[in-house]
C-alpha cells in the first residue's frame, strides 16, 4: 500500500516562529503536493512539485515555501508562523505521465495551532 | 476562484438508505473528475473516479454520474452504512498532470 507520512499530527507554534510540515512518501511518485484544510473553504493548495527541486505556486502559496531536495520527501515551510495559518496540512502525492491514474494519495495531515 | 462547488454542505441519511452527493463544476475542459472521501482525523481517500468522454461509472456500492450538458456530478452510495459517515469532495482536474481543484465537500451523516 502506499504511505504518505506526515512528521508531526499536531503542532503548536507561537506567532512568528519558523515551522516545518515533512512529508515522505514511499511509492517513488513523482508529484507531491500541500494542501491546507479549512471549514467551509475545502483544500486550497499550497504549493506542488513534480521533480526533484522543482516546485510550483499553487493558489495560496503567500506566507510559505517549500523544499524538495530527494524525491520522496516533501517539506513545506512556515518562515514566520501567523496565526491565519491555523490550519490542518495534507500532505499528497501522485504518480506522473502514463503511471498516473489523477488519484492523489494522502497523509494523515498535521494540525497546526499558531498562537 | 474554484470552479468546483457542491450543492448541499451536508446531508443526512436513514441507515440502509441510498445517499445520493451532488457536485457542480464550471470548467467544461475538465477532462477527470474524482471523488475523494474523507473519514474524521484521516487524509481524503480516492473512490471513485470517471472521465469526460462517459456518463456513468459503477463500483463496489458506488456510481458516479456525469452530466456534461449542465456540468454536473453525483456520487451514489447505495444502502448506506455507518462507516460511510465522512465528508464526500468531487475534484477535477484537465489532465492527468494538473493540479486538482477540489470541492468544498459534503458531510454525510448516517441516521440510525
Amino acid at each position: 500500500d502506499v504511505k504518505v507520512t506526515q512528521s508531526s499530527r499536531y503542532l503548536v507554534k507561537r506567532t512568528g516562529e519558523k515551522v516545518f510540515l515533512e512529508c515522505v512518501q514511499d511509492m517513488d511518485h513523482e508529484n507531491m503536493f500541500w494542501y491546507r484544510q479549512d471549514p467551509g473553504l475545502g483544500l486550497r493548495l499550497i504549493y506542488f512539485s513534480y521533480d526533484v527541486k522543482m516546485k510550483e505556486k499553487g493558489d495560496i502559496p503567500e506566507g510559505y515555501s517549500v523544499s524538495r531536495e530527494k524525491k520522496e520527501r516533501f517539506s513545506l515551510i512556515l518562515e514566520s508562523a501567523s496565526t491565519n495559518q491555523t490550519s490542518m496540512y495534507l500532505c499528497a502525492s501522485s504518480f506522473s505521465g502514463s503511471k498516473n491514474t489523477g488519484e492523489l494519495f494522502f497523509g494523515e495531515g498535521s494540525r497546526l495551532t499558531v498562537l | 476562484g474554484e470552479s468546483v462547488g457542491l450543492h448541499l454542505p451536508t446531508l443526512s441519511v436513514q441507515e440502509g438508505d441510498n445517499s445520493i452527493i451532488n457536485c457542480a463544476y464550471s470548467n467544461s475542459a475538465s477532462d477527470y473528475f474524482i471523488w475523494y472521501k474523507q473519514e474524521s482525523g484521516k487524509g481524503p481517500q480516492f473512490i471513485i473516479d470517471i472521465r469526460s468522454n462517459m456518463d456513468k461509472r459503477q463500483g463496489q456500492r458506488v456510481t458516479v454520474l456525469l452530466n456534461k450538458t449542465v456540468k454536473h456530478l453525483s456520487l451514489q452510495i447505495a444502502a448506506t452504512q455507518p462507516g460511510d459517515s465522512a465528508v464526500y469532495f468531487c475534484a477535477e482536474i484537465m489532465n492527468r498532470d494538473d493540479k486538482i481543484i477540489f470541492g468544498k465537500g459534503t458531510r454525510l451523516h448516517i441516521l440510525p
